[in-house]
């Protein structure tokens, strides 16, 4: 769900397991999606991204999921690792201009 | 791999100044973005800005801030009359020939205003 301030959600895995973070959209119109990994004193790091006539694509040790018709992106990550620890933000174009709107972000703590 | 570059890391400024943050996206990108976060929020647009020109500008964007390409490899943020409420990370990105490709995002800038 969405957060406020430091508040943020927060998914914690043991090293080794999968890690699922979900992330509800906000406009049907929106066409374009990317998940960023942020790690503290950084910028957003690109993941991976997906157009709107996909519903799944897969990277290395990654997959996002798109579900159009619940506004709903998942990313999926196997066999996280402590270097997977960080805040993940999924960002959406709102399919008319370039700008990217960010979701509040979850934060995932990796635990040996 | 190229990278987005933002300088200075940490600028602190008394308010009322202003302050001209700097970035040099991606050498053959062509649209630049700026984005704001404050400490423990989400990322926030602010503007994108392709062939010399602003092309979108979120609500936050207002007269108090400009943009400019001074020349063939840097993107500024200029912010004039600085508030306390403009402390927060500053965040240029860019990405290539047009929408619906990644956004790279550089370190980002921390602004502090006393």
């Amino acid at each position: 769900g969405e957060s406020v301030g430091l508040h943020l959600p927060t998914l914690s895995v043991q090293e080794g397991d999968n890690s699922i973070i979900n992330c509800a959209y906000s406009n049907s119109a929106s066409d374009y999606f990317i998940w960023y990994k942020q790690e503290s004193g950084k910028g957003p790091q690109f993941i991976i991204d997906i157009r709107s006539n996909m519903d799944k694509r897969q990277g290395q040790r990654v997959t996002v999921l798109l579900n159009k018709t619940v506004k709903h992106l998942s990313l999926q990550i196997a066999a996280t690792q402590p270097g997977d620890s960080a805040v993940y933000f999924c960002a959406e174009n709102l399919g008319n201009n370039n700008d990217m709107r960010f979701g509040a972000g979850t934060r995932l703590t990796v635990k040996p | 791999e190229p990278e987005v570059t933002q300088t200075p890391s940490h600028q602190v400024t008394q308010m009322g100044q202003e302050v001209i943050l700097r970035c040099v996206p991606i050498s053959n990108h062509l649209y630049f973005y700026w984005y704001r976060q404050i400490l423990g929020q989400k990322v926030e647009f602010l503007v994108s800005f392709y062939n010399n020109e602003i092309s979108e500008k979120s609500e936050i964007f207002d007269d108090q801030f400009s943009v400019e390409r001074p020349d063939g490899s840097n993107f500024t943020l200029k912010i004039r009359s600085t508030k306390l409420e403009d402390s927060a990370m500053y965040f240029c990105a860019s990405s290539e020939v047009s929408r619906n490709q990644p956004q790279h995002f550089g370190d980002g800038t921390r602004l502090s205003i006393l």
